[in-house]
């Protein structure tokens, strides 16, 4: 079974800096889909970033990115340039390939701080 | 506006009673799922349909029951044999391909007192 590890319960960052959330995972899969959501205290789940394991290439949305180490399972999440409205719990996600649906399995969650 | 719908926001129940949550979505997706978040952790599977008339069990389906007779809609039942059922319950949706991405409902959070 895949796991998603998230070794930071909280984190803390100024205004204006850059983060970086951690997320480690373990599969035998070598094609796959992860993600990062963002759980503001609304709890809505708002997707932030998605990775396709088959591209070399770091996804990046405006002010997030992500640095995927295949090889080495890893998939961190770097806020640049941090804002008040990102203060949030952030979870990480693994997908298998499969064709159709599949359900996601999650990391327990980073809290993350802005301080003004 | 196309989303996801979930009712109630809040819903209390007593022990002993079976209680149904909903979910709705009007993005014509194929794939809708059902998760629980308990304080301190993530989002658990509990159940998830491909397509109308089919669901499959995810990592924690029992004591809960679901349905799928229509494509908006997949309501969940949480029974009298779940032993922890005040949580934290979210739907999703999705269009069910390869690429798929998953979207979330705003939750209902379930007391049983």
């Amino acid at each position: 079974a895949q796991t998603v590890t998230q070794s930071q319960p909280e984190m803390s960052v100024q205004e204006a800096e850059t983060v970086t959330l951690s997320c480690t995972y373990d599969t035998s899969e070598s094609d796959y889909y992860l993600f990062w959501y963002k759980q503001p205290p609304s709890r809505q789940m708002i997707l932030v970033i998605r990775q396709e394991a088959y591209k070399q290439q770091n996804a990046t949305e405006n002010r997030f990115s992500v640095n995927f180490q295949k090889a080495a399972k890893s998939f961190s999440l770097k806020i640049s340039d941090s804002q008040l409205g990102d203060a949030a719990m952030y979870f990480c996600a693994y997908r298998r390939p499969l064709s159709g649906a599949d359900g996601l399995t999650f990391g327990k969650g980073t809290h993350l701080i802005i301080q003004p | 506006d196309g989303g996801i719908t979930q009712s109630p926001k809040y819903l209390f129940r007593k022990e002993g009673q079976n209680v149904t949550l909903s979910c709705e979505q009007n993005l014509n997706h194929d794939a809708m799922y059902w998760y629980r978040q308990d304080p301190g952790q993530g989002l658990r599977l509990i159940y998830y349909s491909q397509i109308v008339n089919d669901f499959q069990k995810g990592d924690i389906a029992e004591g809960y029951s679901v349905s799928r007779e229509k494509k908006e809609s997949f309501p969940l039942t949480v029974t009298s044999a779940q032993k922890n059922p005040t949580a934290f319950y979210l739907c999703a949706s999705s269009t069910g391909g390869l690429t798929d991405t998953q979207y979330f409902g705003p939750g209902t959070r379930l007391t049983v007192l």
